[in-house]
């Protein structure tokens, strides 16, 4: 199974909603990715768990919260966004956080902030 | 810091051979220069990667120069399924300090 899954695929909700995005592989990698793709840009990382720690976070606002529950799951909470915000969300996932190894990625969350 | 340029478009003919570039010229010794494409309302796909030597595999192949400093993305005969935006990435790991180093993209292309 080499498939990333995502839910929701599309997410509205307002500035002052709390909500999550979900990201789960089943192919044990130990490396997770948060990005976050305006239109007709290229992704922009946002977050890299490495075997469940936070490795990297890219100056990301708070207002976005990663969580990693174990190495299958990937989550992202949000809170007060703001219509900036408004983008398709990808989770990627590789064998480990290293150079070499090839990312697969979801299908990802269009998520609107109104 | 490294970056990534790529032309911004590119066209092909069905069944004719499509040769993508990436200028990376401040690539430092250890970092990989991956590829990827993304189809219209799909997250991106891993099309083929590389260090040093030229890489082949059923998707394309990669043709890195000597120095380094450039690579080209060749698919051997374009199909209609590789319309897509083309991404050159740095994958740097320079003292630890690992990034991912995405180009904007070429958007290809492909006439029937």
């Amino acid at each position: 199974d080499t498939e990333v899954t995502q839910t929701p695929k599309h997410l509205v909700m307002g500035m002052t909603n709390k909500k999550s995005l979900k990201c789960e592989q089943h192919m044990g990698h130990r490396a997770m990715y948060w990005y976050k793709q305006k239109a007709k840009k290229p992704p922009e990382l946002m977050f890299v768990y490495s075997y469940e720690k936070l490795s990297i976070n890219e100056s990301v606002p708070s207002r976005f919260s990663p969580e990693c529950p174990n190495s299958s799951l990937l989550n992202l909470h949000l809170h007060a966004l703001q219509p900036e915000d408004s983008a398709l969300y990808l989770c990627a996932s590789s064998q480990d956080w290293v150079n070499g190894y090839e990312q697969y990625f979801g299908p990802g969350t269009r998520l609107t902030v109104t | 810091d490294a970056k990534t340029t790529q032309p911004n478009s590119m066209e092909s003919n069905e069944e004719e051979p499509v040769h993508l570039p990436c200028n990376h010229s401040t690539i430092s010794g250890t970092d990989y220069i991956h590829w990827y494409r993304q189809l219209p309302s799909q997250g991106p796909e891993y099309v083929i990667h590389g260090l040093t030597s030229n890489v082949n595999n059923r998707m394309a192949s990669l043709a890195i120069a000597e120095d380094r400093k450039s690579s080209t993305l060749i698919l051997h005969r374009a199909t209609l399924r590789d319309a897509a935006v083309y991404y050159c990435i740095l994958a740097s790991n320079a003292g630890n300090n690992r990034k991912l180093i995405w180009g904007l993209g070429t958007s290809l292309a492909v006439n029937p």
